[in-house]
C-alpha cells in the first residue's frame, strides 16, 4: 500500500523560511514524479509544485515560483518543500502526491503551515 | 494559465438523485482533465482521469464525459457516502501550470 506522510508544518513569520518533507513507503520512489498540492484554510487546491522522478525537472505555479524549490531524495524516499520567504496568503494545508502523468492519484494526509507574526 | 469554472458551487440532492456537475477550461485541454473527491478533513481522492477512465476501486456509480473545454462528473445513483465536494483538475500541460475547479460542494437536501 502507498503511504505518504508529511511533516514540517507549523506556525512562521512573514519573510521566514520552513522546510517540509514527505516520506513515501509502498512505491518505487524514484520512478514517479511527485507534487506538491496546497490548500488554503475553507479554499480549494491549488498546484505548487511537481518533480520528475530523477529530479532533473522541476516546475513551480507562478504564485510560488522564485520563492519555493522542490528536491527529492531517492535514496531516502523522501520529498522536499523549501519555502522562503514565505507570505500570509502561503497560509495552507500542504499535500505531497504521487503524481502520473499530471493526475495525482494518491496523497498524504497534508501539514499545515501558517505563516502569522 | 488555463482557467478551470465549475458549477454549481454548491448541489443540495437526496439519495438515490443523479447528480451532474460542470467543469469548463478557458482553452482546449483534450482529454487531460481529471475529477477529485474531498471530505472534510481529509485529502482528495482521485476519482476519475483522462476525462472518463476510472480509478480502481471507484464505485461504476461515478462517471465522467466531455473533451476540449467541456466536461461532466455524473454520480448516476447518490450514496450516503458520496457527500462531498467534488474538485476538477486540468493536466494539460506543466509549463503553463496545472489548475484545478473552484469545487462543488454536494450537500444533503
Amino acid at each position: 500500500e502507498v503511504q505518504l506522510v508529511e511533516s514540517g508544518g507549523g506556525l512562521v513569520q512573514p519573510g521566514g523560511s520552513l522546510r517540509l518533507s514527505c516520506a513515501a513507503s509502498g512505491i518505487t520512489f524514484s520512478s514517479y514524479a511527485m507534487s506538491w498540492v496546497r490548500q488554503a484554510p475553507g479554499k480549494g487546491l491549488e498546484w505548487v509544485s511537481t518533480i520528475s522522478g530523477s529530479g532533473g525537472t522541476t516546475y513551480y505555479s507562478d504564485s510560488v515560483k522564485g520563492r519555493f524549490t522542490i528536491s527529492r531524495d531517492n535514496s531516502r524516499n523522501t520529498l522536499y518543500l523549501q519555502m522562503n520567504t514565505l507570505r500570509a496568503e502561503d497560509t495552507a494545508v500542504y499535500y505531497c502526491a504521487k503524481d502520473q502523468g499530471g493526475v495525482k492519484s494518491t496523497w498524504g494526509q497534508g501539514t499545515l503551515v501558517t505563516v502569522s507574526s | 494559465d488555463i482557467q478551470m469554472t465549475q458549477s454549481p458551487s454548491t448541489l443540495s440532492a437526496s439519495v438515490g438523485d443523479r447528480v451532474t456537475i460542470t467543469c469548463r477550461a478557458s482553452q482546449s485541454i483534450s482529454s487531460w482533465l481529471a475529477w477529485y473527491q474531498q471530505k472534510p478533513g481529509k485529502a482528495p481522492k482521485l476519482l476519475i482521469y483522462k476525462t472518463s477512465s476510472l480509478e480502481s476501486g471507484v464505485p461504476s456509480r461515478f462517471s465522467g464525459s466531455g473533451s476540449g473545454t467541456e466536461f461532466t462528473l455524473t454520480i448516476s445513483s447518490l450514496q450516503p457516502d458520496d457527500f462531498a465536494t467534488y474538485y476538477c483538475q486540468q493536466y494539460d500541460s506543466y509549463s503553463s501550470g496545472l489548475t484545478f475547479g473552484g469545487g462543488t460542494k454536494v450537500e444533503i437536501k
